[in-house]
C-alpha cells in the first residue's frame, strides 16, 4: 500500500520568511496529492491540492510542486504569518481506484512574529 | 457551511462500555466514507473504509470486532467502539469524499473519545 514520508516534522521561521515541507509517497499510483492544515483540536482543513498532471499549482502565498519521476512533492509557504501556524499534512490517494487519503506524519509550524 | 457532522464532538465513558459515533454527509450521498484515528501529536491513521451497504474494509491491524461500522444509508456512517479500554482513548474522525470532486476528502469536526 501507499506510504508517505514527510519532513520536517517541526519547522519554526520568523514572521515574513519562507517555510517549506516536503513529502514522499511510494505507490506510483497515487495521482491525487492535498495538503491539509490543522489546528489544535479542530478537523483538517484542504489549504490546496496537486494532481499529476500538473507539476505546480499556486494560491496566493501556497504553492504546491510535484515531482513524479521522483515522487516528491512539496508545500510553499511564502510571506509568513502568525496565523499560519498550525500543523501540516501532506497526502497520497489514487481517487479513481478508490483508495482513501493516506497522511504523512505531519509538520508542526511555529512562525514567530 | 458544514459539510460533514460529526457527533458527538467529546465524550467520556468506563472501561468495558460501549460508545457510537455519527457521521452525516449534509449535502451530498456519500457512498464512501473514511474513519480515521488521531493519537494526540500524530497523524490521521485510516482505520476503514465504510460503503453503503456492504460491510466495511478494515486496515491492518483495526480489529473490526472492536470497532464496528455501519453505513446503513448514503448520508450516516456509524462507527461504534465496543468495550472501550483507555488505549482507545483518541480523535477519531469521519470523512467523505464527493464524487463531483474527485479524490478531495471533507472532514466531520471529529469525537474525541476519553475511556476512564
Amino acid at each position: 500500500g501507499e506510504n508517505v514520508e514527510q519532513h520536517p516534522s517541526t519547522l519554526s521561521v520568523q514572521e515574513g520568511d519562507s517555510a517549506v515541507i516536503k513529502c514522499t509517497y511510494s505507490d506510483s499510483a497515487s495521482n491525487y496529492f492535498p495538503w491539509y492544515k490543522q489546528e489544535l483540536g479542530k478537523r483538517p482543513q484542504l489549504i490546496i491540492d496537486i494532481r499529476s498532471n500538473v507539476g505546480e499549482k499556486k494560491d496566493q502565498r501556497i504553492a504546491v510542486t510535484l515531482n513524479k519521476t521522483a515522487k516528491h512533492f512539496s508545500l510553499h509557504i511564502t510571506e509568513t504569518q502568525p496565523e499560519d501556524s498550525a500543523v501540516y499534512f501532506c497526502a497520497a490517494s489514487n481517487p479513481q481506484a478508490g483508495t482513501a487519503l493516506i497522511f504523512g506524519k505531519g509538520t508542526t509550524l511555529s512562525v514567530s512574529s | 457551511g458544514a459539510v460533514v457532522s460529526q457527533h458527538p464532538s467529546w465524550v467520556i465513558c468506563k472501561s468495558g462500555t460501549s460508545v457510537k459515533i455519527e457521521c452525516r454527509s449534509l449535502d451530498f450521498q456519500a457512498t464512501t466514507m473514511f474513519w480515521y484515528r488521531q493519537f494526540p501529536k500524530q497523524s490521521l491513521m485510516l482505520m476503514a473504509t465504510s460503503n453503503e451497504g456492504s460491510k466495511a474494509t478494515y486496515e491492518q491491524g483495526v480489529e473490526k470486532d472492536k470497532f464496528l461500522i455501519n453505513h446503513a444509508s448514503l448520508t450516516l456512517s456509524t462507527l461504534t467502539v465496543t468495550s472501550a479500554h483507555p488505549e482507545d482513548s483518541s480523535f477519531y474522525i469521519c470523512s467523505v469524499k464527493r464524487e463531483a470532486l474527485i479524490g478531495e476528502l471533507f472532514f466531520g469536526e471529529g469525537s474525541r473519545l476519553t475511556v476512564l
